[in-house]
């Protein structure tokens, strides 16, 4: 079973701070990593999938960076709302069809 | 939109019973994956299917069984249930794309209590 973590487990904030978390994946076999973002009572919904090293992707105040050769991404949120409060997912890709979860970072933001 | 719809939202059984969790997805993808999710362990994969009929064991799939009778559909089957599987599962499908990785499309969940 590949290990996939995910610091921290979890995450109180302010409105407005900016706040990260990091995903730590096996470095060999890699062929992609994915995040996801679960809110309460809804479906989990994909946020990016990274697959170069060095990639960063951006979706509004989301971004997220990726360091294949030791084997981590980091989730960057500028300027949390209280929307984001959700658990973010990272899950690691061989291309084999299957992905391997992370366990998730629960971020809760405070108005 | 994806969409992949689950049988039930919360769904309450007693040791011994044979329970099917139904998962339904439309838009033609060829993988479809049971997934069951407790706390502080993420989501763990049970079963995936590539195909009709085709289905491979994850990562822990002692305790049950699936089916893929048809593309669309990929149902999860715990053949005498226990209280350690009670848990909230995951059915996701995604496209086979060979130029792009696989997005997985997640239902919104079944949470099983066994009593």
């Amino acid at each position: 079973i590949l290990n996939v973590e995910q610091s921290p487990q979890s995450l109180h904030v302010q409105e407005g701070d900016s706040t990260n978390f990091t995903c730590s994946f096996p470095s060999s076999n890699f062929y992609a990593l994915h995040w996801y973002r679960w809110e309460t009572a809804k479906s989990p919904e994909a946020l990016f999938v990274m697959t170069l090293n060095g990639d960063e992707k951006k979706k509004g105040r989301i971004s997220a960076t990726l360091n294949t050769k030791e084997g981590y991404s980091y989730l960057y949120i500028k300027g949390s709302q209280p929307e984001d409060s959700a658990t973010y997912l990272c899950a690691y890709d061989t291309g084999r069809r299957a992905l391997t979860f992370g366990s998730g970072t629960r971020l809760q933001v405070q108005p | 939109d994806v969409k992949v719809t689950q049988s039930s939202r919360y769904l309450v059984k007693r040791t011994g019973e044979k329970v099917f969790l139904e998962c339904v997805q439309d838009m033609d993808h060829e993988n479809m994956f049971w997934y069951r999710q407790d706390p502080g362990l993420g989501l763990r994969l049970i079963y995936f299917s590539y195909d009709v009929k085709m289905k491979e064991k994850g990562d822990i799939p002692e305790g049950y069984s699936v089916s893929r009778e048809k593309k669309e559909r990929f149902s999860l089957i715990l053949e005498s249930a226990s209280t350690n599987q009670t848990s909230m599962y995951l059915c996701a499908s995604s496209p086979v794309v060979s130029s792009s990785t696989d997005t997985q499309y997640f239902g919104p969940g079944t949470r099983l209590t066994v009593l």
